[in-house]
Parts: structure tokens; C-alpha cells; sequence
């Protein structure tokens, strides 16, 4: 099955740095979200990208399908940034979201 | 309109007890979800659905039954409760029909343990 590889695994942070968040899939994928799970573990609905750049306040992603990566932008962070990040690629085929590991993001202020 | 709706949040059982997680959605949406996510893990899929009457396995189904009887629920039933099980479950449901992918949303969670 298709592997979902996350980096950095861990971040952190100075409140008011820039971060990028790389998603790296192995197989073809037709869409691709992102979540942010806040410390008190909900999962909170960032980005749906198949394809392409959406951005939405401090946060942007871009996904090139072709190059089976994604990559989530955080500028200016915040200290309510904190919590775990994941990408979840559907693969071709399937109709099933397949979560990476994460990462995990410590904003300090 | 509440979306996805998990209950209970939190339950405690004893090895070899049995429980159903409730989840509901509000959405009219077909597809339905469940995950487990143990601690520093990502999420992995448990059994999903594309309809009523219509369930198949995911990633881990193993321990687990689920039944839908209704577009809106989607209930996980546990047999013989393991510690193997002490988790935080995840109910998510999205729209769409055929081929067409559309956003997944994301119930609250039930943190289960198990002892």
C-alpha cells in the first residue's frame, strides 16, 4: 500500500517564525487533506488539495501530485498553532484517507 | 446542524467486556469512517462504508463490527474488549458519488481504555 512519509517529525518554534511542513507519498494519489489535531485531539479540517496552491490566512499548501509531495506553510506562527500535523492522501483507487505519522509542532512564546 | 457526532468521549471498559461507539452525521453524506489512532500514530482505518447496507474492512478491522442500518449512523461495536483496543477513535462521513472524492470530516473522538 502507498507509504506516507512526514518531516520534521518534531518542530519547534519561536512565536512569529515561518515553518514548512513536507508531506511525501510513494503512490498516485487523487486528493490529499490536511489536519491540524489541537492538544485536546480534535482534528481540525486545514486544507482540501488535490492539486495545485490554496491558502487560508497564515496557512497555505501546495500539492504537486505529479512529484507525489505536498508541503504545508505556517507564517507567523502562533503558540495556538501547537498541536500535530497530518497529511492524508487518498489513493488512486481507493476511497480512503491514509494518514502519515505527522508532525508534531511546538510553538513557543 | 452539528456535522459528525461521537458518543460517549470517554469510556473505560474491562478485558473482555463488549461496547458500541455511536456516531452520527447530519450531513446526508454516504460515505462513513472509522479510525483508530493510537498514541504518536496516525490514523488507521478500522471499516468504512458507502451507503446503508453497504460496510467493508479497512487497515484493522480485526476485533471490531460495525452495521449500517441508516445514512446518518455508523456504529463500531467492540467484542471482547483487549487492552490491544485502548485507543482514540475517530468517526469521520463525506459526500460523493462513484468516483468523486470530496473533504472528510472528523467527529470529536473516543478515547477508550481498556484494563
Amino acid at each position: 500500500g502507498i507509504q506516507v512519509e512526514q518531516s520534521p517529525p518534531d518542530l519547534i518554534l519561536q512565536e512569529g517564525a515561518n515553518s514548512t511542513l513536507r508531506c511525501n507519498f510513494s503512490d498516485s494519489v487523487n486528493n490529499l487533506q490536511w489536519f491540524h489535531q489541537n492538544p485536546w485531539g480534535q482534528l481540525i479540517n486545514l486544507f482540501y488539495i488535490p492539486s495545485g496552491t490554496k491558502q487560508n490566512g497564515r496557512l497555505s499548501a501546495t500539492t504537486v501530485a505529479t512529484e507525489r509531495y505536498s508541503l504545508l506553510y505556517i507564517s507567523s506562527s502562533q503558540t495556538t498553532d501547537s498541536g500535530v500535523y497530518f497529511c492524508a492522501p487518498r489513493p488512486r483507487g481507493f476511497q480512503k484517507l491514509v494518514f502519515g505519522t505527522g508532525t508534531r509542532l511546538l510553538v513557543s512564546p | 446542524n452539528a456535522g459528525v457526532t461521537q458518543t460517549p468521549k470517554f469510556r473505560i471498559l474491562k478485558i473482555g467486556q463488549s461496547m458500541t461507539l455511536q456516531c452520527a452525521q447530519d450531513m446526508n453524506h454516504n460515505y462513513m469512517y472509522w479510525y483508530r489512532q493510537d498514541p504518536g500514530m496516525g490514523l488507521k482505518l478500522i471499516y468504512y462504508s458507502v451507503g446503508a447496507g453497504i460496510t467493508d474492512k479497512g487497515e484493522v478491522p480485526n476485533g471490531y463490527n460495525v452495521s449500517r442500518s441508516t445514512t446518518e449512523d455508523f456504529p463500531l461495536r467492540l467484542e471482547l474488549a483487549a487492552p490491544s483496543q485502548t485507543s482514540v477513535y475517530f468517526c469521520a462521513s463525506r459526500t460523493g458519488t462513484g468516483g468523486e472524492y470530496t473533504e472528510a470530516f472528523f467527529g470529536q473522538g473516543t478515547r477508550l481504555t481498556v484494563v
